[in-house]
């Protein structure tokens, strides 16, 4: 089945450390993006791709960045610059940047600084 | 940008029909209206859009106003599965942000068996 595959699911970070997140999709989406979500909020974006070796900033990119070498991989690392990077991360697809078909979101990654 | 007004939670017994409400009363034109749900330590999962007229589809239909400032999501039978964050969101169906979905906090639907 085609999907977007997250890992790992659970992520425990020391202050001062960069870390990377893992995002795989297997749909043939252009587009890719990174969201951050805090307890009880919605999301707020990162990042996003719509093509290999392209990304843009969202609305809250200082202290994260990503790169786009495949279409199939979009990771993104928490650098140590991320002030307050314990939260949910979840990263997503869509066929085109539009989204006008939907997204699909993968399971999430929850990081949390020790 | 034009943004989505949802009750903060609703309740609904397991089997009966639930209407989920949805105000964007600054809705342009070319905005679809997109819902998706999210259940717990999970990502988000669409389950239908629409520009103007009513859409049906296996897991929900969307009823859209005339005026497009409102829009209702239904679930025919709700079951436990149910039990989730609903969000209502307005995408932009060209120009500057079209690429963005604005999650806001949704609406948490409880399902009493």
């Amino acid at each position: 089945d085609g999907g977007i595959t997250q890992s790992p699911k659970y992520l425990f970070r020391k202050e001062g450390q960069n870390v990377t997140l893992s995002c795989e999709q297997n749909l043939n989406h252009d587009a890719m993006y990174w969201y951050r979500q805090d307890p009880g909020q919605g999301l707020r974006l990162i990042y996003y791709s719509q093509i290999v070796n392209d990304f843009q900033k969202g609305d809250i990119a200082e202290g994260y960045s990503v790169s786009r070498e495949k279409k199939e991989s979009f990771p993104l690392t928490v650098t140590s610059a991320q002030k307050n990077p314990t939260a949910f991360y979840l990263c997503a697809s869509s066929i085109y940047l539009t989204g006008q078909y939907g997204y699909t979101f993968g399971s999430g990654t929850r990081l949390t600084v020790v | 940008d034009a943004k989505t007004t949802q009750p903060n939670s609703m309740e609904s017994n397991e089997e009966e029909p639930v209407h989920l409400p949805c105000n964007h009363s600054t809705i342009s034109g070319t905005d679809y209206i997109h819902w998706y749900r999210q259940l717990p330590s999970q990502g988000p999962e669409y389950v239908i859009h629409g520009l103007t007229s009513n859409v049906n589809n296996r897991m929900a239909s969307l009823a859209i106003a005339e005026d497009r400032k409102s829009s209702t999501l239904i679930l025919h039978r709700a079951t436990l599965r149910d039990a989730a964050v609903y969000y209502c969101i307005l995408r932009k169906n060209s120009g500057a942000g079209s690429y963005q979905l604005t999650f806001g906090k949704g609406t948490k639907l409880s399902v009493i068996p």
